[in-house]
């Protein structure tokens, strides 16, 4: 069965540096997304993406963050100048298509840990 | 806008009694209601959905939960737990006007009980 994976499964980084969170997505869907899960905390949106430009955020979503879709694969998250709160896990999903009705899978997640 | 509220933080139950989930949900158009399940150190996993249709919703390892409009409700419920599904329960919506983002409630840990 296709799944999103993610690399790294854990990411250590100090406080100021960037650090890029992979994604692939699902072969053949074309909406993808972004949302993290702080320790004890639900899991929350953060942006989704299409045809190459991001089709909403929230305002957790700064000008520190950006993502892209640098080849036909790959979908990745990148935070210039990270701080302590971007602790995290980060999950990708994708969906075949727009509408609600589709379900986002979900890969396993990139643990971030800001020291 | 849409919430989610998720009664009980933590939910323990016996091996082979009922599971019951509190799900409850806020929105101002019909939604679509998810629940996802994450078991320790992994990602989140689809359990079952409602879109349209029959408001009773079967999803994988024996879950089903019942979409109620008037109670604005979505429970998530097994007749018997079994020690596999000892598992963190996330309840979500999305609006059904195309808006793709999921709203999460806060999740419910369950606990099962040799």
């Amino acid at each position: 069965e296709p799944e999103v994976t993610q690399t790294p499964s854990h990411q250590v980084t100090q406080m100021g540096q960037e650090v890029i969170l992979r994604c692939v997505p699902i072969s053949n869907h074309l909406y993808f997304y972004w949302y993290r899960q702080i320790l004890g905390q639900k899991v929350e949106f953060l942006v989704s993406f299409y045809n190459n430009e991001i089709s909403e955020k929230s305002e957790i979503f700064d000008d520190q963050f950006s993502v892209e879709r640098p080849d036909g694969s790959n979908f990745t998250l990148k935070i210039r100048s990270t701080k302590l709160e971007d602790s995290a896990m980060y999950f990708c999903a994708s969906i075949i298509d727009r509408g609600g009705s589709d379900t986002q899978y979900f890969g396993p997640g990139t643990r971030l840990t800001v020291l | 806008a849409q919430s989610v509220t998720q009664l009980g933080s933590h939910v323990s139950v016996s091996e082979g009694a009922l599971v019951l989930l509190r799900c409850n949900y806020s929105s101002s158009v019909p939604p679509y209601l998810f629940w996802y399940v994450q078991y320790p150190n992994q990602g989140l996993q689809l359990l079952l959905k409602y879109t349209t249709g029959a408001t009773l919703v079967k999803g994988i390892n024996g879950f089903e939960a019942e979409f109620k409009k008037s109670e604005t409700s979505f429970h998530l419920t097994k007749p018997s737990a079994h020690m596999s599904d000892a598992a963190e329960y996330f309840c979500a919506v999305i609006p059904n006007f195309g808006n793709e983002k999921l709203t999460f409630g806060t999740g419910t840990r369950l606990t099962i009980i040799p």
